[in-house]
């Protein structure tokens, strides 16, 4: 099993620019989520898919920020424009559709935004 | 909403000895389950234990068990004979068993081992 799968691992980008991060969760989940972490918040939960269906999206900052999952295998985070205050580590993990089953998580992308 | 709190932002503990990280929640749902992740400086997250909240019984694996407390909705790891490569940063997350519903985390305890 490769597990979740993400892309590009850092990212250094401009203010202004557009960012794209890319997800490959584990074959067989269907639950996708995508988290962002920095000192001051921790963990915080973006957005999350259910067989491909964003379900809750209230984590989103703002409009910049906006997600899709186009088919079980490939789910894209993209914020544009780019401010320096999204500098984070975003995280993307899946499961199956059961609450007992763990979130198994990609090895995040490092975004720095100057 | 339920929410994950971490008391304690950092520990230390001496190689070989017993560390306990406590962690405590709030939830209205009586069915659920809570897990602790550990965050090396690899910044990979990795499923340590999982306790489903029907269980009396406190889950272990191997060097890592839990102290689940339903009624004071209290979930502490405990750590023994403490390695150098436990050091990291461990997160308390819960999830509900209502539909399929994301993890919520603490903000975590970094831990330190001492040689």
């Amino acid at each position: 099993d490769a597990g979740v799968i993400q892309s590009p691992r850092h990212e250094v980008t401009e203010m202004g620019q557009e960012v794209t991060l890319r997800c490959k969760p584990i074959s067989g989940h269907n639950s996708l989520f995508w988290y962002r972490q920095t000192m001051m918040r921790g963990l915080e939960l973006l957005i999350y898919f259910n067989n491909n269906v964003p379900i809750d999206d209230s984590g989103m900052p703002e409009d910049r920020f906006s997600a899709k999952m186009p088919n079980a295998s490939f789910s894209t985070l993209k914020i544009q424009p780019s401010e320096p205050r999204d500098s984070a580590v975003y995280f993307c993990a899946s499961s199956l559709f059961a609450g007992n089953s763990p979130l198994h998580f990609g090895n995040g992308t490092r975004l720095t935004v100057t | 909403a339920q929410t994950v709190t971490q008391s304690q932002p950092e520990m230390s503990v001496q190689e070989a000895e017993t560390v306990t990280l406590s962690c405590t929640y709030d939830t209205s749902e009586s069915d659920y389950y809570l897990f602790w992740y550990k965050q090396p400086p690899s910044r990979q997250m990795i499923l340590v234990i999982r306790q489903e909240a029907y269980k009396q019984q406190n889950a272990t694996e191997n060097r890592f068990s839990v102290n689940f407390q339903k009624a004071a909705k209290s979930f502490s790891l405990k750590i023994s004979d403490s390695q150098l490569g436990d050091a990291a940063m461990y997160f308390c997350a819960y999830r509900a068993n209502s539909g399929n519903t994301p993890l919520v985390f603490g903000k975590g305890t970094r831990l330190s081992v001492i040689a």
